[in-house]
């Protein structure tokens, strides 16, 4: 496709469970990022790639968050054992080899995780 | 660390009405700048940016002077539609830590009605 194609577009589940949200980036960019933005925020950064390994993910908030990117193009953000305070639209963002510098990212339109 | 301050909306003006959206940020070493927007339904995109101190972003009639003097980047621009409805992120990248990410202000939704 031709932008950054995030699924689900909403996801409601109940606390305790797990979950994946997925993301495909635009061809050919090797950067990708995932993001948390909750109601009336800002999006806050949580892990960052370079082809296919994290190259800061000082941004996830603890060890029940985990992201994959095998092949260096779609990525897995998973979530264990959900808490409320999950709830939240998570964002995926990618940008070319060359757009790094410029800090050009390309977002998708985000999954809306509620947790009840 | 690097952070974003932005005004609280949402902000409500008439059509060509004369628009200003405060920020300001606090970093360690010589970040670049970016406003983002977010139109109704759709994905943030990069609107205008500037990489250094007084240069200016400009793009679809908005503007920001990086001001490293005040540590601003306030977005302007003179005659706003209703097609600028959306909310705006102002944002702040500083590659001398070593990190790609950006780091966002919490928005700031503008209304313009006709």
């Amino acid at each position: 496709g031709a932008g950054v194609s995030q699924t689900p577009s909403n996801k409601v589940t109940e606390k305790g469970k797990y979950v994946e949200l997925r993301c495909d980036p635009i061809s050919g960019h090797t950067a990708l990022y995932w993001y948390r933005q909750s109601l009336g925020q800002g999006p806050e950064f949580l892990i960052y790639f370079q082809g296919t390994g994290a190259a800061d993910d000082s941004g996830l908030p603890n060890d029940r968050f985990f992201a994959v990117r095998p092949e260096g193009s779609v990525s897995t953000l998973k979530i264990q054992r959900t808490e409320r305070g999950d709830s939240a639209v998570y964002l995926c963002a990618s940008s070319s080899a060359g757009q790094l510098n410029t800090g050009e990212l390309f977002f998708g339109e985000g999954s809306r995780l509620t947790v009840l | 660390g690097n952070s974003v301050t932005q005004m609280e909306g949402p902000v409500t003006l008439s059509e060509e009405a004369f628009l200003t959206i405060n920020c300001t940020y606090t970093a360690t070493g010589y970040p670049s700048l970016f406003w983002y927007v977010q139109y109704p339904g759709e994905g943030l995109q990069l609107l205008l940016k500037a990489t250094k101190a007084d240069d200016k972003g400009s793009n679809k009639g908005f503007e920001a002077t990086y001001r490293k003097e005040t540590t601003s980047f306030h977005l302007e621009k003179g005659s706003v539609q209703v097609s600028d409805s959306a909310v705006y992120f102002c944002a702040l990248s500083d590659p001398h830590t070593g990190r790609r990410a950006l780091t966002f202000g919490s928005g700031t939704r503008l209304q313009v009605q006709p």
